[in-house]
């Protein structure tokens, strides 16, 4: 089964426009970190938002902001006002205990989000 | 810089030849990872260090690919024998610690080429 699931190959919105990017996650282990990268076309991978398996409230950094489902394993990135500068790959990923550590992020295929003018 | 850094950026090498890709992390990151990023495959998991330990290199393709990290800096992922299915980018990523909560910060990554 995949770890990471990203579901929407590609979404286009308007700019200025609120768009919801969505992730779902499966794993057993209730200590888990969740994060959002995006990679524009440059190829930088930049790391936007955070969200720990036993946070309370929904992550939110700027213009980003995470809705997350627990019972669901949803972690959405929500990116209000969009920007022309939001074009990008975005990546849902997953740090997980593997072992007696937690090592590598899972990533999910990614989304390719394009902001029209 | 501050940023985890890449060196080549662009790698250009003929099929059989070996391969040297280097990452210097973020001062004072303990933990270090390398990802390959390919057309269709996604970002895969390579090989990450604590310190100069590997504690999990289960993402390494074949024997041809090793990695290795010292004085708990600079890494060093090399490539024997290239073939061209290893033609991809190489990220490297550090992070404080290994902790589940830490980002992971990356570089801008190793174009490497196989002709």
């Amino acid at each position: 089964a995949q770890k990471i699931t990203q579901t929407q190959p590609g979404m286009f919105v308007q700019e200025k426009e609120a768009v919801t990017l969505d992730c779902t996650y499966d794993t057993s282990d209730p200590s888990y970190g969740l994060f959002w990268y995006k990679q524009p076309s440059s190829g930088e991978m930049i790391f936007l938002i955070y969200q720990g398996s036993y946070d309370q409230q929904n992550a939110t950094e700027g213009r980003y902001s995470l809705n997350f489902q627990k019972a669901r394993k949803s972690a959405n990135l929500v990116i209000s006002a969009s920007q022309l500068g939001d074009s990008a790959m975005y990546f849902c990923a997953m740090r997980e205990r593997d072992g007696t550590s937690y090592g590598k992020l899972t990533f999910g295929q990614g989304t390719i989000l394009t902001v029209h003018p | 810089g501050a940023g985890v850094s890449q060196s080549p950026s662009n790698k250009v090498t003929e099929k059989g030849k070996d391969v040297e890709l280097r990452c210097d992390p973020i001062s004072g990151h303990t933990a270090l990872y390398w990802y390959r990023q390919s057309l269709g495959q996604g970002l895969e998991f390579l090989i990450y260090f604590q310190g100069n330990s590997a504690p999990d290199k289960s993402g390494l393709p074949s024997d041809r690919f090793s990695a290795e990290r010292t004085g708990g800096s600079v890494s060093t992922l090399t490539i024997q024998r290239t073939q061209q299915e290893d033609s991809a980018v190489y990220l490297c990523a550090s992070s404080f610690t290994s902790g589940p909560h830490q980002p992971q910060h990356f570089g801008d990554g190793t174009r490497l080429s196989i002709l």
